[in-house]
């Protein structure tokens, strides 16, 4: 069964800095996806980003990118010039090819200081 | 229209009640997802309905019990819950479960007290 580590339960950054979350995954399938969800306090998950494994360029999105090593199995965030808004809870999830299942990690609490 | 809409927001109810949770989705998606949710805890998978079948079912008791009326409605009724079935229940909805990235698109949940 393919699980997904992040070995991170709280980080902190201060505005307008970087920070990087953490996340690995354990699976034998070599075509799956990963993704990275946000979850603010009392506000609806929204996708931050994801990544297909047969890509072997990182995806970006803005202040959003991903360092995606394959053969580690290692998915990290990073968030650039941190912003209040950014302050939530992430999972780090998983999906293989034509499952329907997502598996979410359990989750880093970010809070950003002014 | 990219949003999922979840009501009530909040439901209080009985261990002897009924009631109903209830997803709406307009962006043609076909496949939709019931998960449940602890606080400070991951979502975690309950349901998935795939052009309108049920597909998935977590070993989900079955004082839950799932509908999708059609393609846009999925709901989850309750019957006899325990006090520790009081969560975050979420719904999301993706294109097609199962095929491309697939990613899901969360309601803003449901938050169900068990009394």
């Amino acid at each position: 069964a393919q699980t997904v580590t992040q070995s991170q339960p709280e980080m902190s950054v201060q505005e307008a800095e970087t920070v990087t979350l953490s996340c690995t995954y354990d699976t034998s399938e070599s075509d799956y996806y990963l993704f990275w969800y946000k979850q603010p306090p009392s506000r609806q998950m929204i996708l931050v980003i994801r990544q297909e494994a047969y890509k072997q360029q990182n995806a970006t999105e803005n202040r959003f990118s991903v360092n995606f090593q394959k053969a580690a199995k290692s998915f990290s965030l990073k968030i650039s010039d941190s912003q209040l808004g950014d302050a939530a809870m992430y999972f780090c999830a998983y999906r293989r090819s034509y499952g329907q299942n997502f598996v979410f990690g359990p989750g880093t609490r970010l809070s950003v200081l002014p | 229209d990219t949003e999922v809409t979840q009501t009530p927001k909040h439901l209080v109810m009985g261990m002897t009640n009924k009631k109903s949770l209830k997803c709406e989705q307009h962006m043609g998606h076909r496949a939709m997802y019931w998960y449940k949710q602890k606080a400070k805890k991951p979502p975690e998978l309950m349901f998935v309905y795939s052009y309108e079948k049920l597909s998935i079912n977590e070993s989900v008791p079955s004082r839950f019990s799932p509908e999708c009326p059609n393609s846009s409605l999925l709901n989850l009724h309750l019957h006899a819950l325990q006090p520790e079935d009081s969560a975050l229940y979420l719904c999301a909805s993706s294109h097609e479960a199962g095929l491309g990235s697939g990613e899901l698109f969360f309601g803003e949940g449901s938050r169900l007290t068990v009394l």
